[in-house]
Formats: C-alpha cells, structure tokens, sequence
C-alpha cells in the first residue's frame, strides 16, 4: 500500500488569491474525498469524487472546486481565498465497495493573510 | 441533520487510568459509526469502527459499541499510556457510497506519567 499522500504541507497565501492542493490517493482506491479542518475544530466535508466525477459536495460554496485525474491524483481549488479559509485540508481515499475504509493523508496546512 | 456530540475536552489523566470519552449522535437510519485519532502534526487514522447495533468495535485496547436504543458510541480504554495523547473524534457515515463522513468536534487527550 502506498498511503495518501498530500502537497504541499503548508503554505501561505493571501486574500483574493487562489491555491491549488494535490493528492495521491492509495493505489486503487477510486473515490476521493476531501475535508476542511478549522483549528480546534472537526474536519468539514468538502466534496467526494468518483470516477473523475463529483458525487456529494458539503455546504462550500461553488469558489471551492476539485478534479479527480485517472491515475487516483486529485485537486482541490480555491478561488478569492478568504482569511476563513485558513484550514488544515484532509484528503481521503477509499473504495466505493468499501465505502467505510477511509485512508486520509497528513493534509496540507493553509494560511491566509 | 445528521450530527455528532462529543463530551468536550480536553481530558487530562494520569498514566493507566480509565479512559471514557462521550459519543452520541442523532441521523436517520442506522449508520455506520467511527473514532478516529489524530497525533499531533498528522492527518487522521481510523482506530475502531461498528457497522450495525450492539456492534462492538474494538483496536489497540479500545472499545466502543454501538448503541442504538441511547443513540451512543462511547469510547473506552481500561488503562492510558502516554502514547494515547492525541484528539479522538467521533465519525459516522450513511450506508451508501454517496455518504459523507460526518465529525465530532474532538475531544483533546492528554496523558501524564
């Protein structure tokens, strides 16, 4: 197995501007999903995909956006960043047929000034 | 809404004390339920789960059952060590794939000698 992976760790941006997140899901896992986590806070979901297609999406608004690519590689977008979206941002990959085994990455800690 | 209470924290105990951290959740159907765990600087890590009532989850010395009459999954430990200091959230997730994981707010854990 080879885990979840996430990039970057951390990074820093400020108001208006845009950022784009990436995962490597576990090898064949073909459903992503990703989770918002406010400090002190429990993770948020954000939106799920499967098969390069969104399924189920949380109460984010439509400047949060994700791509699912073939070889289980994922993005998450964030467009006009706002300073409540300085968040720790949890990928989790899982199989459809096994849809309780969800496998989350380290995630990447954004800051926005 | 489905949601999930969690006791809150954080939750201070001496080395091989009992652990109990309160779970109840409100969703319709009979969901699948979770605790997750979360070291410090790391993403999430599945540590039991229980799919249907009266199930009994149980990982690394914790336990916790599914209780559908009280709506409750607490989590229990007979005897913390140092290494069980971390947040542990409580999960649960519909049946089908289309389902989001749905959180706790956490309750903080630490563990002195």
């Amino acid at each position: 197995e080879t885990g979840v992976t996430q990039s970057p760790t951390h990074l820093i941006k400020t108001r208006g501007q845009q950022v784009t997140l990436r995962c490597s899901s576990q090898s064949g896992h073909n459903t992503v999903s990703w989770y918002q986590q406010a400090l002190g806070q429990g993770p948020q979901f954000i939106f799920q995909y499967y098969r390069e297609e969104e399924n189920g999406r949380g109460n984010f608004p439509p400047r949060f956006s994700g791509l699912q690519f073939p070889n289980y590689s994922s993005e998450l977008n964030v467009n006009a960043l706002e300073l409540d979206d300085s968040a720790l941002y949890l990928c989790a990959s899982s199989l459809v047929s096994q849809v309780n085994v969800l496998t989350f990455g380290a995630g990447s800690r954004l800051t926005v000034l | 809404g489905d949601s999930v209470t969690q006791m809150e924290g954080p939750v201070t105990l001496s080395e091989e004390a009992f652990l109990t951290i309160n779970c109840t959740y409100t969703a319709t159907g009979y969901p699948s339920l979770f605790w997750y765990v979360q070291y410090p600087g790391e993403g999430l890590q599945l540590l039991l789960k229980a799919t249907k009532a009266d199930d009994k989850g149980s990982n690394k010395g914790f336990e916790a059952t599914y209780r559908k009459e009280t709506t409750s999954f607490h989590l229990e430990k007979g005897s913390v060590q140092v290494s069980d200091s971390a947040v542990y959230f409580c999960a649960l997730r519909g049946k089908t794939s289309y389902d989001k994981v749905i959180f706790g707010p956490g309750t903080s854990l630490s563990v002195i000698p």
